[in-house]
């Protein structure tokens, strides 16, 4: 099973606005960290935060990461077409840290 | 371009068939991982190597197996092919032993036929 579950299951925005997603994980960690993935590609990594953080920016992305409530989400901020993609959270408390466990995903359309 | 490549990009074979998917880590990263992507799965864990060794294993199924060479570059064997083993398999590499940041490659589209 999943370790974190992504919620929604797909957004559907228009150019310039905020798309955000949230992430639920179910064991403790070490860090947390956001990949994209466009359409049967690759992942490509976002960001990563630490279990000792509660808020990581990067660009137009923002992190944020409740230990408490074993959740986080995932801020774009001024969307673009160009960030029309799957993205997922992973977490590495489950495997001794030596891997990571991803969510189910969210699919972000950004219609132009 | 993340700078881990994996070879073939696309495979068709058949069921009972084995193929061999390579990948080659980003230089200077020493942990290797597998991961498998299918429609009902989702992406889930196979197994990593560190500096040649096993380091932790995921699901992967006992007709898998994989090794990393000296020269850093992993295979993953699949034999015994089934219909249901059609899905992305995706290599990604680290510096470190432990999770941090995962260089993903652009995966291999096996299809099982």
């Amino acid at each position: 099973s999943q370790q974190g579950e992504e919620d929604p299951q797909a957004l559907s925005i228009q150019e310039g606005e905020n798309a955000t997603m949230n992430c639920s994980y179910k064991t403790s960690i070490n860090n947390l960290q956001w990949y994209r993935q466009n359409s049967g590609r690759g992942l490509v990594h976002l960001i990563l935060i630490r279990s000792n953080e509660r808020e990581k920016h990067s660009g137009r992305l923002r992190v944020t990461l409740d230990t408490s409530k074993k959740s986080s989400s995932l801020l774009i901020t001024a969307s673009r077409a160009a960030d029309t993609a799957s993205y997922f959270c992973a977490t590495d408390g489950t495997t001794g840290r030596r891997a990571l466990t991803f969510g189910s995903g969210t699919r972000l359309q950004v219609q132009p | 371009d993340s700078g881990v490549t994996q070879t073939p990009k696309h495979l068709i074979t058949a069921t009972g068939q084995r193929v061999t998917l390579r990948c080659s880590p980003r230089s200077g990263d020493l942990s290797v991982y597998w991961y498998q992507q299918s429609l009902d799965q989702g992406l889930q864990f196979l197994i990593q190597y560190y500096n040649g060794e096993e380091r932790a294993k995921g699901n992967i199924l006992e007709r898998f197996s994989a090794q990393q060479f000296p020269d850093l570059h992993s295979e993953l064997n699949l034999s015994s092919l089934e219909l249901g083993d059609s899905a992305l398999y995706f290599c990604a590499s680290s510096v470190g032993d432990f999770s941090d940041t995962q260089y993903f490659g652009p995966g291999t589209r096996l299809t099982v036929l």
